[in-house]
């Protein structure tokens, strides 16, 4: 069975708090690892698809980065803001199963005002 | 462009019965795959679908079935229903490139009484 974890599994922070979350993963036959932000009522939406050991992606406030060989990424988001409340989620496919993800059960962050 | 829509979008059912849940990609997209949620668990993989054809399956029992037609529509069937297929099923489209970037739709939010 392969595990995707991410931690933590909540997390409450102010308006302006800087904040970052871990996704871990197999280090062996790695493809790629995704971000997903899923916000209440609404469908997941795709944030990052890194590929690369080193890998760091940058989207406004929110960067995230890749280490493959010891199998965790990190989600940064810098100066959080209320509409930045979602669950953020992490999928990771293996080389052996190109097109199944395995999402990890997400990391559900709450900005308050 | 249109993003992916399912229907119906909420559905009750009675344990025993079968049924069927549509969804239609974006544009241009050849991969549909199919998630299940249910409280507490992360995004399961169901299937998923290129070109007609199921590329993927995850460790779902036989009851739940899928297909895919030419114009890259898919329809998930799940037979003899029972309380615990209670969830919310999301699919999700991708070009079917070598990103397996997942496009979500809506989602059908089923209840097995």
């Amino acid at each position: 069975i392969l595990n995707v974890e991410q931690s933590p599994q909540s997390l409450h922070v102010q308006e302006g708090d800087s904040t970052n979350f871990t996704c871990s993963f197999p280090s062996s036959n790695f493809y790629a690892l995704h971000w997903y932000r899923w916000e209440t009522a609404k469908s997941p939406e795709a944030l990052f698809v890194m590929t690369l050991n080193g890998d760091e992606k940058k989207k406004g406030r929110i960067s995230a980065t890749l280490n493959t060989k010891e199998g965790y990424s990190y989600l940064y988001i810098k100066g959080s803001q209320p509409e930045d409340s979602a669950t953020y989620l992490c999928a990771f496919i293996g080389g052996s199963t190109l097109g199944r993800l395995y999402f990890g059960r997400g990391t559900q962050l709450t900005v308050w005002p | 462009k249109a993003g992916v829509t399912q229907t119906p979008r909420y559905l009750i059912k009675t344990r025993g019965q079968q049924v069927t849940l549509s969804c239609s990609p974006i544009s241009g997209h050849r991969s549909v795959s199919w998630y299940q949620q249910t409280p507490g668990q992360g995004l399961q993989f169901l299937f998923e679908y290129f070109s007609e054809t199921q590329r993927n399956k995850g460790n779902f029992p036989g009851r739940f079935s899928g297909r895919q037609f030419s114009n890259s529509r898919s329809e998930m069937n799940v037979s003899t229903l029972e309380l615990g297929d209670s969830a919310l099923y999301l699919c999700a489209s991708s070009l079917g490139d070598t990103s397996y970037e997942q496009y979500f739709g809506p989602g059908t939010r089923l209840t097995v009484t």
